[in-house]
């Protein structure tokens, strides 16, 4: 059984970063495939990204390109999403979730509550 | 912005069927790619409710169903319960974005 357990919420200003940590256990990091999912305040699921093991590579939804980086430090089973230049429309809960191999995500953490507001 | 459109809100009354629908293209549902919905209750993460079109995680209730025909897809719950009032997303792959995995708009379930 996976269990992913996150970093607690933060409060950012606007430009700012943000970094979010999600820690494995039960399986190791290198097992695993780990993307990141958001959902702001009265808007719905949103992909942002994640590890494509056909690749090899970490692939970015095109609309975080350029301002989000994932990470893995594999030697502490724990995976890392950073969000910079942040604004007030990143206000949300972010999620670290492992998909399946299939394009599904099963596992997914608690939940990270960013807040961007000056 | 979302490729994968589901109608905003159903609702149906303790005991009913009610259907969700996740309505895709060729690039995605229609290219063949699966199909997973996700619940989402208010305050917790989201769970896994469907995967590969029709197939549900070990202990998802029956009452919870999938389908999917040509470029569309849909959820079913039937004996609908109160703690079935959620959001719902469909998800898929899409080859004709850099953003592969999509996820549907978001069906907000009521039961009145």
């Amino acid at each position: 059984q996976v269990q992913l357990v996150q970093s607690g919420a933060e409060v950012k200003k606007p430009g700012a970063s943000v970094k979010v940590s999600c820690t494995v256990s039960g399986y190791t990091l290198t097992q695993l495939s780990m993307h990141w999912v958001r959902r702001a305040p009265g808007r719905g699921l949103e992909w942002m990204g994640g590890f494509d093991p056909e690749d090899g590579e970490t692939i970015y939804a095109q609309k975080f390109q350029g301002r989000v980086t994932m990470t893995e430090e594999t030697s502490r089973d724990t995976a890392y999403m950073e969000l910079s230049r942040l604004r007030s429309e990143d206000t949300a809960v972010y999620y670290c979730v492992t998909d399946s191999g299939t394009y599904y995500f099963y596992y997914w953490g608690q939940g990270t509550l960013v807040t961007v507001s000056s | 912005q979302s490729v994968l459109t589901q109608p905003p809100s159903v609702s149906g009354a303790p005991g009913q069927r009610v259907t969700i629908s996740c309505a895709g293209t060729s690039s995605n549902i229609g290219a063949g790619y699966d199909v997973h919905w996700y619940q989402h209750l208010p305050g917790t993460a989201p769970k896994l409710l469907i995967y590969g079109n029709s197939n549900r995680p070990s202990g998802v209730p029956d009452r919870f169903s999938g389908s999917k025909s040509g470029t569309s897809a849909s959820l079913a719950i039937t004996g609908l319960q109160a703690e079935d009032e959620a959001d719902y997303y469909c998800q898929s792959y899409d080859n004709s974005l850099s953003d592969s995995r999509v996820f549907g708009t978001g069906t907000k379930v009521t039961v009145i």
